[in-house]
């Protein structure tokens, strides 16, 4: 069992909808979670991080951490076209360890 | 906007050959990172670097690769002799506190 799991999609929504990104890890030592934006052929940009359970908002984005469950999510509000990349999920223990990444299309 | 400096971009070199990449990290930043990033999955850590120290490199191939950080700023990624199974993007990332951010990577094709 890899240490952190994502549906690795495609998942294709029409421009506006709700976007629901999840992921599921294994390691109880991780303390501290990030959601990573990636473009074709481009680094990884950090969207967010978040340190405990409950809900951290940043304008279009929320992200979510359940701990009890070992599951985290990233919501997307008013999806746009500029949002299709694929989205990586990590953890933080001694080290990051990445999900394998969702790659999502926001049609026009 | 301080960012990850990585060169070149784009390599394709032959197999058996050597190939090097270059990373320069965000200033101040102490703790620098070499991923390998193969299409469809996520990064994987090669090498985390403390300053000029090794932290961990037990992912590392040390037969082919190494990699340093002379003088705790700078550092390079070298593969010798690469092979075709080496093809993906190598992406340097730094940290400060609980936030690490990544550099563009280097896509390495090897034929």
């Amino acid at each position: 069992q890899k240490e952190v799991e994502q549906d690795p999609g495609p998942l294709s929504v029409p421009e506006g909808a709700i976007v629901s990104l999840n992921c599921t890890y294994s390691n109880s030592a991780f303390q501290y979670f990030m959601w990573y934006r990636q473009y074709s052929r481009k680094g990884p940009e950090l969207l967010m991080y978040t340190y405990s359970s409950g809900n951290k908002e940043d304008g279009r984005f929320t992200a979510q951490v359940d701990k009890s469950s070992k599951y985290i999510s990233l919501f997307i509000r008013d999806s746009q076209p500029s949002d299709s990349a694929t989205y990586l999920c990590a953890g933080l223990g001694q080290n990051f360890v990445f999900g394998p990444g969702t790659r999502l299309s926001v049609l026009p | 906007e301080a960012e990850v400096a990585q060169s070149p971009r784009y390599k394709i070199t032959e197999k058996s050959q050597a190939v090097a990449f270059w990373c320069d990290p965000i200033s101040g930043h102490a703790t620098l990172y070499w991923y390998r990033q193969i299409l469809g999955q996520g990064p994987e850590l090669l090498v985390q670097f403390q300053d000029e120290s090794v932290v961990d490199d037990s992912q590392l191939p040390k037969d082919r690769f190494s990699a340093e950080r002379l003088k705790g700023v700078d550092s390079t990624l070298k593969i010798q002799p690469a092979e075709l199974g080496d093809s993906a993007m190598y992406l340097c990332a730094s940290r400060q506190t609980d936030e690490q951010y990544f550099g563009p990577g280097t896509r390495l094709t090897v034929t």
